[in-house]
């Protein structure tokens, strides 16, 4: 079976770090684009970041929102992708999604993690 | 970046009823060396995290029922469900991989009468 499963959320202050991992199951990771995606009531689905492949040197883009304040990494001896946040801001609160790309469409979803930045 | 506007927001039928929902993009989403319309439509239900139905506008996602139809091109896309069933009850969102950054729509919610 396909699985994407995320864990690292939970509550931070603003102004503070959070890194969220994804450990990737049932396909061969190295081989996909990894990208993160989240979700909140007042931006609805906002795509974050991508990883590409060793073969594209793990080339990475980000949404201008979180660039400079986000790092996107992978492990494919792990099938794990990861996200660091820094700097996190209250507009920066939601779930966020693990997905695997597949020609920049999204084809699998993890069920998320839940990141609240409040103080 | 790319707008995605949906309508309506939401919509309420009855189960065997045909639905139809529209995608606009602000700009085209047809590359023109492949033909391709890079546009995805996503379910989302109740509780749970989106799933991929549509690719390149038109291309049914493995496993996804006949009765999702995808259709439309350059700015104007539609997402089309011949006979609802209670179980299609959900947002459904559009998003562009034209360029960067991908972008979705806001989503239309499909309630049962």
């Amino acid at each position: 079976e396909v699985k994407l499963e995320e864990s690292g959320g939970g509550l931070v202050q603003p102004g503070g770090s959070m890194k969220l991992s994804c450990v990737a199951s049932g396909f061969t990771f190295s081989n996909y684009w990894m990208n993160w995606v989240r979700q909140s009531p007042e931006k609805g689905l906002e795509w974050v970041a991508e990883i590409r492949l060793k073969s594209n040197n793990y080339a990475t883009h980000y949404a201008e929102s979180v660039k400079g304040r986000f790092t996107i990494s992978r492990d494919d001896s792990k099938s794990s992708v990861y996200l660091q946040m820094n700097n996190l801001r209250a507009e920066d609160t939601g779930i966020y999604y693990c997905t695997r790309g597949r020609q920049w469409y999204f084809d699998v979803w993890g069920a998320g993690t839940t990141v609240t930045v409040s103080s | 970046d790319i707008v995605m506007s949906q309508s309506p927001s939401s919509l309420a039928v009855s189960v065997g009823e045909k639905v139809t929902m529209s995608c606009k993009s602000s700009q085209s989403l047809l590359y023109s060396s492949n033909q391709k319309n890079y546009l995805a439509w996503y379910q989302q239900k109740p509780g749970q995290s989106p799933k991929l139905l549509i690719y390149w506008a038109s291309t049914r996602e493995s496993g996804v029922p006949d009765r999702f139809t995808g259709s439309g091109s350059g700015t104007d896309f539609t997402l089309t469900i011949s006979s609802v069933k209670a179980e299609d009850l959900a947002v459904y969102y559009c998003q562009q991989y034209y360029s960067y950054p991908f972008t979705f729509g806001s989503g239309t919610k499909l309630e049962i009468k």
